[in-house]
C-alpha cells in the first residue's frame, strides 16, 4: 500500500528540548516536503526536497532544519523547539515529472511546546 | 507569486442540499495545477483532484464536480446533494508545474447537519 508515514503522530515538549519528526514514504517518490498547519493560515511549506542530499528553504523555514540521506526519510529537526512552533505538521511526497503529480500527505503530527 | 483565496471561512448546509466552495488563485504563470484536499475531523489530508492549466474541462466524480474558469481565475468545487460524511475543512491549493510546492487557500469549514 502506497503510503507516507510520520512519527510521533503525538509530541508535547518544552521548549529547547530538541526533537525529530521522522517521515518515510514508499513510493520511491523524488519530491518530499514538510508543511505546518495553523488555524486561519492554511498550509504553508516549510521545506522540501527534490531529491537525495537536495534540499531547499520553502516559506516558513525559520527554528527548522531537514536533511534526506536516503530517498524514502525526509526528518524534522527542531533545534531548540518554541511555543511559536506549536502546530500541526504534515509531510508530503510525490513523484517528479510524472504524470500522476499527486502529492501524498502523511497522517500528520500534532506538536504542542511548552 | 501566487496566491489562493478561498473567502468562504465557514458553510453550513442540511444534508441532500448542493454547496458551492469558492477559489481564486493569482499566478503570473501561464502553466499550473489546481487542487482540492479534504480535511476530515481525523484530521488527514485527502486528496481529491488535481486540474492543468491547459484543461478547462469540468469534471465530475460522483457527488462533487468542479468548474474551472480560467478567465476568472476560479477552480470552485460543488457537493450536490450533501451527506454528513461531508464535513470537513476543503482547501483549494496551486502549484506551478515542475515546481510542486503548494500554496493552499486558508479553507473553507463545511459542516452538514442531518
Amino acid at each position: 500500500e502506497a503510503q507516507v508515514t510520520q512519527n510521533p503522530r503525538y509530541l508535547i515538549t518544552v521548549t529547547g528540548k530538541k526533537l525529530t519528526v521522522t517521515c518515510s514514504q514508499n513510493m520511491n517518490h523524488e519530491y518530499m516536503s514538510w508543511y505546518r498547519q495553523d488555524p486561519g493560515l492554511g498550509l504553508r511549506q516549510i521545506y522540501y526536497s527534490m531529491n537525495v542530499e537536495v534540499t531547499d528553504k520553502g516559506d516558513v523555514p525559520e527554528g527548522y532544519k531537514v536533511s534526506r540521506k536516503e530517498k524514502r526519510n525526509f526528518p524534522l529537526i527542531l533545534e531548540s523547539p518554541s511555543p511559536n512552533q506549536t502546530s500541526l505538521y504534515f509531510c508530503a511526497s510525490t513523484r517528479l515529472a510524472g504524470a500522476e503529480e499527486t502529492q501524498y500527505f502523511g497522517p500528520g503530527t500534532r506538536l504542542l511546546v511548552l | 507569486a501566487q496566491k489562493v483565496t478561498q473567502a468562504q471561512t465557514e458553510i453550513s448546509v442540511v444534508e441532500k442540499e448542493d454547496v458551492t466552495l469558492d477559489c481564486v488563485y493569482e499566478t503570473r504563470d501561464t502553466t499550473y495545477y489546481l487542487f482540492w484536499y479534504k480535511q476530515p475531523p481525523s484530521g488527514e489530508l485527502v486528496f481529491l483532484i488535481r486540474r492543468n492549466s491547459f484543461d478547462e474541462q469540468n469534471e465530475i466524480s460522483g457527488r462533487y464536480s468542479w468548474n474551472f474558469q480560467k478567465s476568472t481565475s476560479s477552480f470552485n468545487f460543488t457537493i450536490t446533494a450533501s451527506q454528513v460524511v461531508d464535513s470537513a475543512v476543503y482547501f483549494c491549493a496551486l502549484s506551478f508545474i515542475n515546481d510542486y510546492k503548494l500554496s493552499f487557500g486558508a479553507g473553507t469549514t463545511v459542516t452538514v447537519r442531518a
